[in-house]
């Protein structure tokens, strides 16, 4: 099955500055990849998501990019604010044939210092 | 405004109970998950429905059953709790190949 690693599980950065979360996966079928914040009292919300056939979508302050041939992507938070504190999970999923079932990371706890 | 309901946040239960999770949503979609939440291990998921009356096993579902009677409700169900199903339950739904919703979770002790 789907292997996801994610990296790394926690990150402080000043208010303002960039952050970045990877993520790998080891299924090459994988074709769909999604992004969800988690925060306190308020569930898990997909934020950004990525499907194969591009290597770069953004929104905003936020962009992923995919790498297919190394099988791996990453979550790009530009101008950061203490609102984007929370968990990030990353995720990856085979949707052909009418499937769709997630597999995540374990989580980056991202930490916006004001 | 899309809505995935679990009907507890918080529960206390003794090992050994039956324990039910429930989960709503009214989205009318076809598939529905029930995942468990672990520091330092993510969401792992226990089983998955892509249609009632069916499912199938995720990655940890030793302990656990699920029930799809109806479209829009998928029950978690604990046989006989055990301190180490104590963890954060998420349950969500999707149609097809789009996004996920969550629910809020449902944080699950047993002592």
């Amino acid at each position: 099955g789907e292997n996801v690693e994610q990296h790394p599980s926690t990150l402080s950065v000043q208010e303002g500055d960039s952050a970045v979360i990877k993520c790998t996966y080891s299924d090459s079928a994988s074709n769909y990849f999604p992004w969800y914040k988690q925060e306190l009292g308020k569930g898990s919300q997909l934020i950004i998501d990525i499907r194969s056939n591009v290597g770069e979508k953004k929104d905003k302050r936020i962009a992923v990019t995919l790498n297919k041939t190394a099988k791996h992507f990453s979550l790009h938070i530009t101008e950061t604010q203490p609102e984007d504190s929370a968990v990030y999970f990353c995720a990856a999923s085979d949707s052909g044939a009418g499937s769709y079932q997630l597999t995540f990371g374990k989580g980056t706890k991202l930490s916006v210092i004001p | 405004d899309v809505k995935v309901t679990q009907s507890s946040r918080y529960l206390v239960k003794r090992t050994g109970e039956k324990v039910f999770l429930e989960c709503v949503q009214d989205m009318d979609h076809e598939n529905m998950f029930w995942y468990r939440q672990d520091p330092g291990l993510g969401l792992r998921l226990i089983y998955f429905s892509y249609d009632v009356k069916m499912k199938e096993k995720g990655d940890i579902p030793e302990g656990y059953s699920v029930s799809r009677e109806k479209k829009e409700r998928f029950s978690l169900i604990l046989e006989s709790a055990s301190t180490n199903q104590t963890s954060m339950y998420l349950c969500a739904s999707s149609f097809r190949t789009t996004e996920a919703f969550f629910g809020q979770g449902t944080r699950l002790t047993v002592v």
